[in-house]
């Protein structure tokens, strides 16, 4: 069965100080990963995705995330983290198997507080 | 500007009545979606659709019901069934198919009951 787990509820990082979010993902096939961020009271919003390819994946906002096989994870990832970054997180996986083909399944989100 | 559109971005629900929430896209998506947040338990899916007059449950449908008549419109019902309605309610599309594209979001509808 396809699944995401986030582990963290809250993370909270110094403005400037780098910042991680974790996920962890189990698949049947190929795992095709995704994050978004949610602002409060509106929809989600496309960071970046891990299709196939290079492990380090470059996305919006000065967002990465490193795909690692071997770990089944997915984190999210700033080099220096701005207040502006405070949001809730969700990573997905998308299933890839025939009637469900195309459906994402979302972890639990994360919250992020950066303080200034 | 493409795009989905959610309405309203409010919604009163009194006992016994079914509502409606709509959810158009100008995207030329094929794939449509519904979720409902909960705070601390993510999206769940509730009901999906990868192209006209078709679609699926998901992993909370009852209680709800759904149209897929036209490719840019995918209205949910909460119906009288749905015993705990209250909830922050999601639409999304996609192109569909094989192609690994994200989903887009409208900016949602909050339920609540009177």
């Amino acid at each position: 069965a396809q699944s995401v787990a986030q582990p963290e509820d809250q993370v909270n990082v110094a403005e400037g100080n780098p910042l991680t979010v974790k996920c962890t993902y189990s698949v049947s096939g190929n795992p095709y990963l995704f994050w978004y961020v949610q602002y409060p009271n509106r929809g989600l919003q496309f960071l970046l995705k891990y299709i196939t390819g290079d492990n380090l994946v470059k996305g919006s906002y000065g967002f990465e995330a490193e795909f690692n096989k071997s770990q089944t994870s997915f984190h999210l990832k700033k080099p220096s983290a701005l207040v502006s970054d405070s949001a809730l997180y969700f990573c997905a996986v998308r299933d890839d198997r025939g009637s469900t083909l195309g459906r994402l399944y979302f972890g639990r989100g994360t919250q992020l507080t950066v303080w200034p | 500007d493409g795009g989905i559109t959610q309405s309203p971005k409010y919604l009163f629900r009194k006992e016994g009545q079914n509502v409606t929430l709509s959810c158009e896209q100008n995207l030329n998506h094929d794939a449509m979606y519904w979720y409902r947040q909960d705070p601390g338990q993510g999206l769940r899916l509730i009901y999906y659709s990868q192209i006209v007059n078709d679609f699926q449950k998901g992993d909370i449908a009852e209680g709800y019901s759904v149209s897929r008549e036209k490719k840019e419109s995918f209205p949910l019902t909460v119906t009288s069934a749905q015993k705990n309605p209250t909830a922050f309610y999601l639409c999304a599309s996609s192109i569909g198919g094989r192609e690994v594209r994200p989903q887009h979001f409208g900016d949602g509808t909050r339920l609540s009951i009177l």
